[in-house]
């Protein structure tokens, strides 16, 4: 079974409003990973936060960790339609050496 | 750099064939590994290698082979190919430095077992 689990499996907005998606997985962890994939592409490594840290940020994206949770969540702010792609959280599974990932969300940004 | 490069990007084989899918990095990674992606799903890890020589199973073993001779290629064998084979397989190779933890993924095998 997968580690990381995506919510919503797919999520349709309007450009300009934000798309939050949600991750959990089942193991401790040492770090998740956040990628992006664009339709028929090879995945893009997005962002990435350790597990003492509890939010993180890089340009639009805005990552939160709770690890008593076990979830994360992925939030881009003021989606642009360029934005459309599947998006997948990945975390390490029985070691330091397997990454696993979810399903993915797939978000489709509408102009 | 080219990052990481597979081949060849379609192939369709017969239920039985075999083929070797190929994969080069050109960063000097240690790590590297193989996934498959159905439709619609997330990516399985297949095998992995954390150096020359090393390689290890993972999720979705059965049915490929891997060897690591080299840092630079980590090709991945399909024994006797069958339907259940079809799928797109990505290469990805890791940097883990310091406080960097990134895999570069490859573009992508789309492979086609009738």
């Amino acid at each position: 079974s997968q580690q990381g689990e995506e919510d919503p499996q797919a999520l349709s907005i309007q450009e300009g409003e934000n798309a939050t998606m949600n991750c959990s997985y089942k193991t401790s962890i040492n770090n998740l990973q956040w990628y992006r994939q664009n339709s028929g592409r090879g995945l893009v490594h997005l962002i990435l936060i350790r597990s003492n840290e509890r939010e993180k940020h890089s340009g639009r994206l805005r990552v939160t960790l709770d690890t008593s949770k076990k979830s994360s969540s992925l939030l881009i702010t003021a989606s642009r339609a360029a934005d459309t792609a599947s998006y997948f959280c990945a975390t390490f599974s029985g070691g330091y050496n397997k990454l696993i990932f979810g399903a993915g969300t797939r978000l489709a940004v509408h102009p | 750099n080219a990052g990481v490069t597979q081949t060849p990007k379609f192939q369709v084989l017969k239920t039985g064939q075999s083929m070797t899918l190929q994969c080069a990095q050109d960063m000097n990674h240690e790590y590297m590994s193989w996934y498959r992606q159905d439709p619609g799903m997330g990516l399985r890890l297949i095998h992995y290698s954390v150096g020359a020589g090393i390689t290890d199973q993972g999720e979705v073993p059965n049915g490929y082979n891997v060897s690591r001779s080299t840092t630079e290629d980590f090709p991945l064998r399909l024994l006797s190919a069958a339907p259940s084979q079809t799928s797109v397989y990505f290469c990805a190779s890791r940097q883990s430095q310091g406080i960097v933890d990134t895999q570069y993924f490859g573009p992508g095998t789309r492979l086609t077992v009738l």
